[in-house]
């Protein structure tokens, strides 16, 4: 059992460009989440989905999208990468659909927007 | 403005001796405190939470102290190990709510 996956592992971007971050869990989870981490900042929360189809705003969603067409995938667009978008994103899914369960993260994307 | 504060930034504790870590919030309407390990260049792991209908959790050798007139809540790790050297998030969310708000996170250093 995978659990979560992410891809890339690593990526360094050029400002401007567009890019989207894998996410796969292979658990059934209904609801999945996008957290970046920066140091000193903890884990925030860029975008959610409480099942296929819906998608909604975390504490910092501006610059970013997400679609979840099915429940295993979950990804998330860039659409033209700025430097304070460096971070390391981590993909976390749960099996509620509401919050306060436990979650499972994925290993991370380490993205460095030159 | 941080939720959940989160002290000390990075601790370094003796092979055997007891590990605190401290978070504190605000809002009354969290109802579920889990804490999360993360080891260098992985996902965060759910570690021991608790809800506040209890004052205490223990699970081997963690511990979760909640002091809900004081809103807030500490982790206890007994008899540290060089092995528990990482990085420790404590976090609150509400019920319903779609958000685990995090702390800032505690580095810890178990010295052999």
């Amino acid at each position: 059992i995978a659990g979560i996956t992410q891809a890339p592992t690593s990526q360094i971007l050029a400002a401007g460009r567009r890019m989207t971050l894998r996410c796969t869990q292979d658990m059934r989870h209904n609801a999945m989440y996008w957290y970046r981490q920066d140091l000193g900042l903890g884990l925030r929360l860029i975008h959610y989905s409480n099942t296929a189809g819906t998608t909604g705003k975390g504490e910092v969603p501006d610059g970013y999208s997400v679609s979840r067409a099915n429940t295993d995938d979950f990804p998330l667009t860039l659409a033209s990468a700025v430097p304070s978008q460096t971070s390391v994103y981590f993909c976390a899914s749960s099996d509620s659909s509401v919050a306060g369960g436990p979650l499972d993260f994925g290993p991370g994307t380490r993205l460095t927007v030159t | 403005q941080q939720q959940v504060k989160q002290s000390p930034q990075s601790l370094i504790v003796q092979k055997g001796g007891i590990s605190i870590i401290n978070c504190a919030y605000e809002n009354t309407a969290f109802d579920y405190f889990p804490w999360y390990q993360q080891f260098p260049g992985k996902g965060p792991a759910l570690l021991i939470a608790i809800r506040p209908d209890v004052s205490e959790k223990k699970e081997g050798r963690f511990t979760i102290s909640f002091n809900k007139s004081a809103k807030q809540f500490s982790l206890h790790i007994m008899d540290s190990q060089p092995g528990d050297s990482a990085t420790y998030f404590c976090a609150a969310s509400i019920s319903g709510a779609n958000n685990l708000f995090f702390g800032t996170g505690t580095r810890l250093t178990v010295i052999p």
